[in-house]
């Protein structure tokens, strides 16, 4: 079956710091989505990437969705305390099954 | 938009004892609601799939006698934990999907389980 690969398991960056996570499927994907869980709380959804090639913006925040739709990243830009959490992204193959990566926790030294 | 709600959020059992966990869609008509189970500073694991009106699409090794799933409504998706034991004991998390958000699961906040 379909699986979903992320790395790294965890970052600590010190505030201020770029941080990176990645993320790799084993099949080719309809789109990849991107959540974020805060420390207790219940996965919120980030984005959706849908277009080979595709990159997306939310201020910090940049998405970039490979062009073999196999392969995402989400690359967060001079961290701030309120980036910590984990961030999961989940693939979509064809169908509407969504499969989880593991999720990268990140913690932010201030 | 897209509010999903989940009732209760935590709960306390004796073993053997049943719990029903429910997940409604708010402010959107969910043709589609889905099961996970998130084990501390883990992934989400997906139990299963309901669609309104038919049965629960279970995952491998979810026991589906173990986990009744009911979608009896497009608002309404309920998950009864049978004859719980300690190591059901998770975190329980639902999530919705709809004609508007097509391809966009949109989550509750979760049921914390504890079995004694």
């Amino acid at each position: 079956g379909q699986q979903v690969m992320q790395i790294p398991q965890y970052q600590h960056v010190q505030e201020g710091e770029d941080f990176t996570t990645y993320c790799n499927s084993s099949t080719t994907l309809s789109n990849i989505q991107w959540y974020k869980q805060r420390p207790g709380g219940h996965p919120v959804f980030l984005i959706q990437l849908v277009k080979s090639g595709e990159v997306k913006k939310q201020k910090r925040l940049t998405f970039q969705f490979g062009e073999a739709k196999k392969n995402s990243s989400l690359h967060i830009t001079a961290t701030q305390t309120t980036d910590v959490g984990t961030y999961f992204c989940a693939g979509l193959e064809d169908g509407n099954k969504l499969v989880f990566g593991a999720g990268t926790i990140l913690r932010v030294k201030s | 938009g897209a509010v999903v709600s989940q009732h209760p959020s935590w709960v306390i059992c004796k073993s053997g004892t049943s719990v029903k966990i429910e997940c409604r869609s708010l402010d959107f008509q969910a043709t589609t609601m889905f099961w996970y189970r998130q084990f501390p500073k883990q992934s989400l694991m997906l139990m299963a799939t309901s669609n309104e009106g038919s049965k629960a699409t279970y995952e491998q090794g979810v026991e589906k006698d173990k986990f009744l799933i009911n979608h009896a409504s497009l608002t309404l998706s309920t998950l009864t934990v049978t004859s719980a034991h300690p190591e059901d004991s998770s975190f329980y998390i639902c999530s919705a999907e709809g004609v508007t958000y097509t391809d966009t699961q949109y989550f509750g906040p979760g049921t914390r389980l504890t079995v004694l």
